[in-house]
Order: structure tokens, then sequence, then C-alpha cells
């Protein structure tokens, strides 16, 4: 079965420091990923995706994701972080012939100036 | 644009009554999700559905009912039986057999007074 662990729950960074968001997956082959943003009180907008090919993948807002097939993970990346990136982010893994993603528990980014 | 509308954004529902909250796309997807959110806690599956007429229960389906008449609609009835019903509810569609990613809506609350 698929699963989905993204270890920190809350992470606080400066506005302009570099972010990385750590996502592991459980799965036997290779999988399709997602990284998801979700601000207060709204729904979730996909940030960017992995099926296969190049494993650093780009996507939207500025933000890239490499996927490590040796080490099972997915980390979200951003070189500069804008105070307006302070949401949660959701890690998830889908797989051929399955008919659902699996979504992480989140990570909470707070954005201090 | 296309998109996904929930509807309406606030619920409030006496303890005893069945309340229905809907969900219409019109991205032409053919696969349609209901989740819950909790406070801190990441997303549960309640239902979902692959194609009209047709839909399977997720982790957390008791206390729920769906519906799927057309394609453009995924109504859910969060019925008496649903011991905690207060929660942030949010609707998904998708594209095809393979889980290409999730368009979210921008989710309903209801809490139950």
């Amino acid at each position: 079965a698929q699963s989905v662990t993204q270890p920190d729950i809350h992470i606080t960074v400066s506005e302009g420091a570099s972010l990385e968001l750590r996502c592991n997956y459980s799965y036997g082959a290779t999988p399709y990923l997602f990284w998801y943003v979700q601000s207060p009180g709204q729904g979730l907008q996909l940030l960017l995706k992995y099926f296969s090919g190049d494993t650093l993948v780009q996507g939207i807002k500025g933000f890239e994701a490499e996927f490590k097939r040796s080490q099972s993970s997915f980390n979200l990346r951003k070189p500069s972080v804008h105070w307006s990136d302070a949401a949660e982010y959701f890690c998830a893994v889908g797989a051929p012939g399955y008919d659902k993603v699996i979504f992480g528990p989140g990570t909470s980014l707070s954005v201090i100036p | 644009d296309g998109g996904i509308t929930q509807s309406p954004k606030y619920l409030f529902r006496k303890e005893g009554q069945n309340v229905t909250l809907s969900c219409e796309q019109n991205l032409n997807h053919d696969a349609m999700y209901w989740y819950r959110q909790d406070p801190g806690q990441g997303l549960r599956l309640i239902y979902y559905s692959q194609i009209v007429n047709d839909f399977q229960k997720g982790d957390i389906a008791e206390g729920y009912s769906v519906s799927r008449e057309k394609k453009e609609s995924f109504p859910l009835t969060v019925t008496s039986a649903q011991k905690n019903p207060t929660a942030f509810y949010l609707c998904a569609s998708s594209q095809g057999a393979r889980p290409s990613g999730y368009t979210f809506g921008s989710g309903t609350r209801l809490t139950v007074v």
C-alpha cells in the first residue's frame, strides 16, 4: 500500500531565506508525486507534479521538487521565501492502477519578516 | 474560467438534521472526490466517483452519502448519523484514469450548533 510522510509538522523561516519541505513515500514502483499548497480557509492548489523523466520538477510560484528514488523522497524547495508563501503544504502520492491519491499530513509554514 | 464551485462557503446545522453540500465542476472531469479536513490534520477521503452513477466509499464514509447523477455534480449529504460533522469539507476533481492532479474547490465549513 502507498503511504506518505511529512516529517515536519511546522517550519518557520525568515523572509528571503531558502526553504526545503520534506516528503517521503512508500511504494514499490515509481509513483506519481504531487505537492499542493493550501492558504487558510481555502482549497488546495497544485504546485507541481512528477510522473516520469527529469527528476527535478519546476512548479508555480517559484517552487521546485526533486524526486530521489534511492531515498524515496520528493522534497519541495524554494530559493527565497516570500511572506505570501506562509501556508499549509501537502505532499501526495498516486500510482498506476490506483484511482486516487494519498495525502500526507501536511507541513505548516510560517514566514517571519 | 473552468473550475469547481462549492456552496455554501459556511453552513450551520442543528444536531439531528441532514445537510447537503454542493459541488459542481465545469472542467469536464470524469472523477470527483470528497475530503474532510479537521484542524491540524490532513485530508481524509469520504467518497469518490470515477464515472456517472457510480461511486465508492473512502476511508471515513460512515454517516455520509453521495450521488453522481450528472458528470458535473457530486453532492455530499452529511446525515444525522455522522457523530462529529463539524469540519471543513473539500471537493476535488481529476481527469482520466491516471491521477493527473486534482483541482479543488474552495471548501465548505460546516458547523453543528
